[in-house]
């Protein structure tokens, strides 16, 4: 899977918005930009992921770059609840490897109140 | 609860002692993985099934390390002779694998883990 490079940490305040970057300069035009977070103690969760327009769900919305080669995580109002660490995955839609998730060191988002 | 569920929730043996982890997936999904995670470290992939093949190993798989997926319902992972160093968090998911679904598109669903700690 591509690269792709977060900010170690960010923090936020209680009911703001939150921009998560990612970058990932050597994305492939078959590659999914997917999105997981991970709260403590807890495995992996699922948050979003795109191709190559914008997308909402009832979690996020991820804006992707026009040239796809970085994207943004939004988190329209956060919680405490949101704090975690977040992973950008490159997954390679045209076969080979995707059917696992690498994933990198993340950015941990720290929320305060 | 029709999450992906793992048993035990933690696991502390002494160095040598084998150990059985297992994992029972979202009932309709036929893929299954296993990850380990060590501190501040993200998720390592470690092995996946399709139904009850296994499909990939990971080089971090050691011989030490056997799974399986009888039936391609739950699945096992056993480590024998444990180490020290094989002290992490051991992670499952699965998911839903359909050629009408694009192969970068599906999502995969973790369990909370098995916490290993050898001593």
């Amino acid at each position: 899977d591509a690269k792709t490079t977060q900010p170690n940490s960010m923090e936020s305040n209680e009911e703001e918005p939150v921009h998560l970057p990612c970058n990932h300069s050597t994305i492939s035009g078959t590659d999914y930009i997917h999105w997981y977070r991970q709260l403590p103690s807890q495995g992996p969760e699922y948050v979003i992921h795109g191709l190559t327009s914008n997308v909402n769900n009832r979690m996020a919305s991820l804006a992707i770059a026009e040239d796809r080669k970085s994207s943004t995580l939004i988190l329209h109002r956060a919680t405490l609840r949101d704090a975690a660490v977040y992973y950008c995955i490159l997954r390679d839609g045209s076969g080979g490897s995707n059917y696992k998730l690498t994933f990198g060191k993340g950015t941990l988002l720290t929320v305060n109140p | 609860d029709t999450g992906v569920s793992q048993n035990p929730r933690h696991k502390i043996t002494k160095r040598g002692q084998n150990v059985t982890f297992r994992c029972d997936p979202i009932s309709e999904h036929n893929r299954l993985y296993w990850y380990r995670q060590t501190l501040g470290q993200g998720p390592e992939f470690l092995t996946y099934f399709q139904n009850e093949a296994q499909l990939e190993k990971s080089r971090l798989l050691s011989d030490r390390f056997s799974a399986e997926r009888p039936k391609g319902s739950f699945s096992t992972l056993e480590i024998q002779r444990t180490e020290q160093g094989d002290s992490a968090m051991y992670l499952c998911a699965s998911s839903l694998a359909h050629k009408l679904i694009g192969l970068g598109a599906y999502e995969q669903y973790f369990g909370p883990g098995t916490r290993l700690t050898v001593t």
